[in-house]
C-alpha cells in the first residue's frame, strides 16, 4: 500500500488566493482526520470524518475553511480567501477498521504571502 | 484544553544513553499513543496503551501510564543517532477516532 497520499507536497500563494489541499486515504479506511501543524500552535485537529461524514469539525479556524469527502478515496481542504496566517504544514490521517492507529500522510507545506 | 503537556521540550543526549519523555493530561482517557515525527515528515505511530494498561514495550521503547497521576512516560534505551526526531502523545478520550497531541519533545541525539 502507497499509505496516505497528500498533493501538493508544496504550495506557495499569495493572500487572497484559493487553496485545495488533497488527500487520498489508505484504502479501507474508515476515517480520515485534517490536522495542521504550527511552531505556535503546535498540531491541532481541524476536522475528521467518519465513512465520508464529517464527525467533528470544531477546529476548522472559521468559514473560510472548508473540507470534503465526496468518497471513500478522496478528501479536499479548502481555504478561500487565503491568509498569510494560514501558512502552516497540513496534514491529513488515516486510521482504519479495529486499529486506533493513525496514518499521517507526507504534509502539504503551505506558505502564504 | 484538553491537550497533554510534554517535558522536557527538548532533551540532547549521547548515542547510547536512555531518553525519557513524560506526558500530561487533563480528563480521563481511553487509551494514549506515541508518535514520532522526523524533520520535515508526517507523523508515525509508535506504540499505543490502554487506560488499563500501566506498562508496555516495544522494541528499545517502554511506555509507562498512570492513570491517578493522569500522565505516561517514553523511555527510549541504549538511544541511536537515527532516533533524533520530535515525539508526540496523543490521547483518545472517548470511543470516537479525535486524539488530542501534545506539544512534543525534541530529542537530540549525539553520536
Amino acid at each position: 500500500d502507497a499509505g496516505v497520499i497528500q498533493s501538493p507536497r508544496h504550495e506557495v500563494t499569495e493572500m487572497g488566493q484559493e487553496v485545495t489541499l488533497r488527500c487520498k486515504p489508505i484504502s479501507g479506511h474508515d476515517y480520515l482526520f485534517w490536522y495542521r501543524q504550527t511552531m505556535m500552535r503546535g498540531l491541532e485537529l481541524l476536522i475528521y470524518f467518519n465513512n465520508n461524514v464529517p464527525i467533528d469539525d470544531s477546529g476548522m479556524p472559521e468559514d473560510r475553511f472548508s473540507a470534503k469527502m465526496p468518497n471513500a478515496s478522496f478528501s479536499t481542504l479548502k481555504i478561500q480567501p487565503s491568509e498569510p496566517r494560514d501558512s502552516a504544514v497540513y496534514f491529513c490521517a488515516t486510521r482504519g477498521g479495529p486499529g486506533e492507529t493513525q496514518y499521517f500522510g507526507p504534509g502539504t507545506r503551505l506558505l502564504v504571502l | 484544553s484538553q491537550q497533554g503537556e510534554e517535558d522536557p521540550q527538548a532533551l540532547s543526549i549521547q548515542e547510547g544513553e536512555n531518553a525519557t519523555m513524560n506526558c500530561s493530561y487533563k480528563t480521563s482517557i481511553n487509551n494514549l499513543q506515541w508518535y514520532r515525527q522526523n524533520s520535515g515528515r508526517g507523523l508515525v505511530h509508535l506504540i499505543l496503551i490502554r487506560s488499563n494498561e500501566r506498562e508496555k514495550h516495544s522494541g528499545r521503547l517502554r511506555v509507562t501510564l498512570d492513570t491517578s497521576k493522569k500522565s505516561s512516560s517514553l523511555l527510549i534505551t541504549a538511544s541511536r543517532a537515527a532516533d533524533t526526531a520530535s515525539y508526540f502523545c496523543a490521547t483518545n478520550y472517548n470511543q470516537g477516532g479525535k486524539l488530542i497531541f501534545g506539544q512534543g519533545t525534541e530529542l537530540s541525539v549525539k553520536p
